[in-house]
């Protein structure tokens, strides 16, 4: 069985920077593994940031940025606001119709 | 716009069944693979399920692979998960999420809530 990693928690100040990682267990993370990125916040549905990589989707602020660090999905979020408060998660696409999702990380701002 | 509303949810005994389905409007449903995704309440996201466009290739989660069944109907415009076997374990809000070009997954329904329990 897959296992994805993602931190569990983080922590960043109101204006700064913060990367979230997303690996696999035994392997290393490419685009073919297409990873995608969402944000989801209490009570509320998922709502997609980052597809393919690194491609915001529709109305996503610029501050949010995907990339492949090391061998890591990464999600970047650049001058955090009180908003980004979330839960993250990303997803990647192993093939022969099967995705599998991250455990989450919770992002605290203060 | 994209809409996606899901029902079906309810009580049920462990060893029961349910139906979800999931009601899409606001883009061609019928161009489009569809998934299900579940999240039990104050927990992660879980992928369950994915369903290609005229419903002839269907793919689970190993943990309901052989007891949850996908199905689409694209006159009406809807897809549905049958639970089957149910377990305590499969007690969670259930998503429907249309996919994107790449593999993501662009648009997501409320949920419904499935609980198992005696």
């Amino acid at each position: 069985q897959t296992v994805v990693t993602q931190e569990s928690s983080f922590s960043v100040s109101p204006g700064g920077t913060v990367t979230l990682t997303c690996g696999l267990r035994s392997g290393s993370v490419s685009t073919s593994y297409y990873p995608s990125w969402y944000q989801q916040t209490p009570g509320q549905t998922p709502r997609t940031l980052i597809y393919n990589t690194n491609s915001r989707a529709s109305g996503v602020p610029d501050r949010f940025s995907g990339s492949i660090v090391g061998n890591k999905a990464a999600l970047t979020i650049t001058g955090a606001q009180a908003d980004d408060e979330s839960d993250y998660y990303c997803v990647f696409y192993l093939g022969s119709g099967i995705s599998v999702f991250g455990s989450g990380t919770k992002v605290t701002v203060l | 716009d994209v809409r996606l509303v899901e029902s079906g949810g309810g009580l049920v005994q462990p060893g029961g069944s349910l139906r979800l389905s999931c009601a899409a409007s606001g883009f061609s449903f019928s161009s489009y693979w569809m998934h299900w995704v579940r999240q039990v309440p104050g927990k992660g996201l879980v992928w369950v399920s994915r369903i290609n466009v005229d419903g002839s290739d269907t793919y689970y989660a190993d943990s309901v692979r052989g007891r949850f069944a996908v199905s689409r109907d694209n006159a009406k415009k809807t897809l549905f998960l049958q639970l089957n076997s149910l377990r305590a374990e499969d007690t969670a809000l259930y998503f429907c999420a249309k996919e994107g070009d790449w593999n993501d997954l662009d648009a997501w329904g409320q949920g419904t809530l499935v609980t198992v329990s005696s």
